[in-house]
């Protein structure tokens, strides 16, 4: 019974490169929650999406930064064209319907822009 | 601006002795508040809530306290043991969405054998 699966684990780009993080659920669950986790800070929500749609989205940055969650398949998180500030570890969470409290999370995909 | 505030960025104690951790949040609406624990290059793994109409919910050797008034809540872990050394994060669920967390910025607990 796997965790939630984040991959890679670590990812380095160059400044301008596409970033894909993907995050495969829990089996069972239908719902993924993207968190980052700036240097020396707590997570910030990011976004919330089920299967096919996104419910909230409001942690996201207006510009680069897009999710999905297609009916096959892990979630992704793409970041365009990378700044050096986009470095972070990323935290993927999945849960069932209705939300527990107390989701769980993956083990994170560490993104590094050089 | 920071809601959920963890003014202690890290903390030791003795195997055995009681480990206090200190949460402080501005946020009147929060419903919900959790813990949770993160080793190195592991996720965040939760290890207990409490409601905001409690003031105690204990679960083994953890146990959350809840002072409204004073919008301070503590984990109180005891006895402490060396597994116990991670970073603690406190995070209260955001009244927009009881499914989005607010996250403090984590204390580093080392218990010592």
């Amino acid at each position: 019974n796997a965790g939630v699966m984040q991959n890679p684990r670590h990812l380095v780009r160059r400044r301008g490169q596409e970033a894909r993080l993907r995050c495969s659920p829990m089996k069972g669950h239908s719902h993924v929650y993207w968190y980052r986790q700036l240097p020396e800070e707590g997570l910030k929500f990011m976004v919330y999406l089920q299967k096919e749609n996104i419910i909230d989205e409001s942690g996201m940055p207006k510009e680069r930064f897009s999710a999905e969650f297609p009916k096959e398949g892990p979630s992704i998180l793409r970041i365009q064209q990378v700044v050096r500030g986009d470095s972070a570890a990323y935290f993927c969470a999945s849960s069932p319907v209705p939300p527990p409290l107390g989701y769980t999370f993956g083990s994170g995909t560490r993104l590094t822009v050089v | 601006d920071q809601q959920v505030k963890q003014n202690s960025p890290s903390l030791s104690v003795q195997e055995g002795r009681i480990s206090i951790l200190n949460c402080d949040y501005t946020n009147s609406m929060f419903d919900y508040f959790l813990w949770y624990k993160k080793y190195p290059a592991e996720g965040p793994t939760f290890l207990i809530s409490i409601s905001s109409i409690k003031d105690k919910n204990e679960d083994g050797r953890f146990t959350v306290f809840l002072n409204k008034s004073a919008k301070h809540l503590s984990l109180h872990i005891v006895p402490s043991q060396p597994g116990d050394s991670a970073v603690y994060f406190c995070a209260a669920s955001d009244p927009s969405g009881t499914y989005k967390y607010i996250f403090g910025t984590g204390t580093r607990l080392k218990v010592l054998a």
